[in-house]
């Protein structure tokens, strides 16, 4: 158990519509990173927050917005849905200074 | 930036044969290694790791060189298994700032 809890599981929704995917960070964890995985590709990198700001933007659409609240926890936003949105959808979160990243299990997200 | 490559994309091998993953990275300031097995359905678990002012670190069957000369890092696995089926990740970091390879599909055949 990595501690980096990710909710929900998985999502079903049809195109056009929005979503949000929500992480809880580990205990004690200030950054959290948000990660796109399609089908047998690789872990494309989204967005990172470090302790409720903004720190570094990766392939993130304009359609697609995050945010990390005071307790930590953060939120992926993804609206205006295309099928090609469909994917699992990683939260990461570490330490200060130069530390592992820590996955949760991520969402499924299929859009019909 | 930093650019990772990843190889090979995918590597079978037979159940107690050893397997060898290999990384590059460009960006020399990079000080910290870590690598990932992704099993299905699940997100990437850390397995081992390497700072820059080490060469190797091995756990049990695992082991990780680094040669910053040639800004180049291996995942060696040796007398496979078949649970050591999964997608490995290698990653290079500096500052908080990770980059990941593309990934290797590991299968050990029984």
């Amino acid at each position: 158990d990595s501690g980096v809890t990710q909710t929900p599981k998985h999502l079903i929704t049809a195109t056009g519509q929005r979503v949000t995917l929500r992480c809880s960070p580990r205990s004690g964890d200030l950054s959290v990173y948000w990660y796109q995985q399609s089908l047998d590709q690789g872990l494309q990198f989204l967005i990172q927050y470090y302790n409720g700001e903004e720190r570094a933007k990766g392939n993130i659409l304009e359609r697609f917005s995050a945010q990390q609240f005071p307790d930590l926890h953060s939120e992926l936003n993804l609206s205006s849905l295309e099928l090609g949105d469909s994917a699992l959808y990683f939260c990461a979160s570490s330490g200060a200074g130069n530390q592992p990243q820590h996955f949760g299990d991520g969402t499924r997200l299929s859009i019909l | 930036g930093e650019n990772v490559e990843q190889h090979p994309s995918t590597l079978s091998v037979q159940e107690g044969d050893s397997a060898v993953i290999k990384c590059t990275y460009s960006d020399s300031a990079s000080n910290y290694f870590p690598w990932y097995k992704q099993e299905l359905g699940k997100g990437p678990q850390l397995i081992i790791d390497i700072r820059s002012n080490v060469g190797e670190k091995k756990d049990q069957r695992i082991a990780v060189t680094l040669n910053k000369t040639a800004k180049h890092f291996s995942l060696h696995i040796t007398e496979t298994q078949p649970e050591d089926s999964a997608v490995y990740f290698c990653a290079a970091s500096k500052d908080n700032d990770m980059r990941f390879g593309a990934g290797t599909r590991l299968t050990v055949k029984p």
